[in-house]
């Protein structure tokens, strides 16, 4: 059973540009969430999705936007990058239900120069 | 609001000794609580998670957790480290969103080597 996938791996930008992020959950469930974890930082919530839409959102611009895809995997889109947008961005996938574990991605490691 | 205080950035130990690694969390609400480890160049795993019940938690590998209410901690414990557990390891909590799953709040980790 593969467990959340994320890609791509690695992304090089440019100030301004725009990236898409893509996350295929754990199989079987429904709700996937993102995370901000600059260097040397915990990771941070950008927002959750589930039956395809924005559930929950943490202290995010709205440069930060995302989908959820029928077959629940889901995008992290950010526009007009910054340089301190330069992190690694987790996907976490988990049964929508109270108390069930979050399985996290490796992650995508962003660079904005 | 909820937050988590990892109190040591960094904890060096030897190999076969014991360690703890603190995390305080302050929250108005009921809270449940876990930890994770990341090593290196991975994504998080969970490591243990207290929801209800008794107040200490295991995992699989030896390390256990105990949650404290009335000192809002849950410092994490091994009695024994191996090389193998060298890693950094996060604490975070969630509250109850309406009956479905809460986003993580998570401290800033606190890094464990383990030496020869």
């Amino acid at each position: 059973d593969a467990g959340v996938t994320q890609s791509p791996t690695h992304l090089i930008k440019t100030r301004g540009q725009q990236v898409t992020l893509r996350c295929s959950p754990k199989s079987g469930h429904d709700t996937v969430s993102w995370y901000q974890q600059a260097l040397g930082q915990g990771p941070q919530f950008i927002f959750q999705y589930y039956e395809e839409e924005e559930r929950q959102r943490g202290n995010f611009p709205d440069r930060f936007s995302g989908h959820q895809f029928p077959n629940y995997s889901s995008e992290l889109n950010v526009n007009a990058l910054l340089l301190g947008d330069s992190a690694l961005y987790l996907c976490a996938s988990s049964l929508t239900g109270f108390g069930e574990t979050q399985y996290f991605g490796p992650g995508t490691r962003l660079l904005v120069l | 609001a909820q937050s988590v205080t990892q109190l040591d950035s960094q904890v060096p130990v030897f190999e076969e000794a014991p360690v703890e690694l603190r995390c305080n969390y302050s929250s108005s609400v009921s809270v449940y609580l876990f930890w994770y480890v990341q090593y290196p160049n991975q994504g998080l795993q969970l490591l243990l998670k207290y929801l209800s019940g008794s107040t200490l938690v295991e995992s699989i590998n030896g390390f256990e957790a105990e949650f404290n209410k009335s000192q809002t901690s849950f410092h994490l414990r091994k009695p024994s480290v191996h090389i193998s557990d060298t890693a950094e390891y996060f604490c975070a909590v969630t509250s109850n969103y309406g009956g479905s799953q809460g986003n993580l709040i998570f401290g800033k980790g606190t890094k464990l080597s383990v030496k020869p």
